[in-house]
């Protein structure tokens, strides 16, 4: 069972729909919970990042740990067509430790 | 200022041939990781450089190696290489400045492909 698992998709909706991307983790350990985006031929960027459970909010984006589930989640609201693009989560246990990835969930939002 | 920078963009190797790629940090940064995207296994972690010193290591084989130079810049070796060893290979840089989360910043990465 690999650390992070992360529906692939893709997944497809119109513009303006509420997005929901989650992942699910076996290592009890992580405290630190993050959300890339990638976008075609370019690195991740940082999205959001939130410590140990609870929501976090910026914008459109929305962040939830769900830590008694091992179960994060990202809410994207009014989807646009430039959120097209794939997400990927990330954990860590500590800050000096290694970044896991989980393996990113393709986005497309059609116009 | 400027970003995450790695050369080449892009590499066509046989297999057997060995490979160096490079990664230049962001300006101050002395953290840099080295990771593998593959369309099946998703973003895999290699190793992380701190000063010089290796300071976390992924589950590869020796024929991936790294170095850091005092400036902070990296390289990334692969010996031998193997058709499976073709992927995207990205190159993140942090400042480990404090902050909790370990931002990670990424360079555009190296599309290495085997024949």
């Amino acid at each position: 069972q690999k650390e992070v698992e992360q529906d692939p998709g893709p997944l497809s909706v119109p513009e303006g729909a509420i997005v929901s991307l989650n992942c699910t983790y076996s290592n009890s350990a992580f405290q630190y919970f993050m959300w890339y985006r990638q976008y075609s031929r370019k690195g991740p960027e940082l999205l959001m990042y939130t410590y140990s459970s609870g929501n976090k909010e910026d914008g459109r984006f929305t962040a939830q740990v769900d830590k008694s589930s091992k179960y994060i989640s990202l809410f994207i609201r009014d989807s646009q067509p430039s959120d097209s693009a794939t997400y990927l989560c990330a954990m860590l246990k500590t800050s000096y430790d290694k970044v896991i990835f989980g393996p990113g969930t393709s986005l497309s939002v059609i116009p | 200022k400027a970003g995450v920078t790695q050369t080449p963009r892009y590499l066509i190797k046989t297999r057997g041939q060995q490979v160096t790629l490079s990664c230049s940090p962001i300006s101050g940064h002395r953290s840099v990781s080295w990771y593998q995207q593959t369309p099946g296994q998703g973003l895999q972690f290699l190793f992380e450089y701190f000063s010089e010193t290796q300071r976390n290591k992924g589950n590869f084989p020796g024929r991936f190696s790294g170095r850091q130079f005092s400036n902070s810049r990296s390289e990334m070796n692969v010996s031998t290489l193997e058709l499976g060893d073709s992927a995207l290979y990205l190159c993140a840089s942090s400042s480990l400045s404090g902050r909790d989360y370990n931002e990670q910043f990424f360079g555009p990465g190296t599309r290495l492909t085997v024949l």
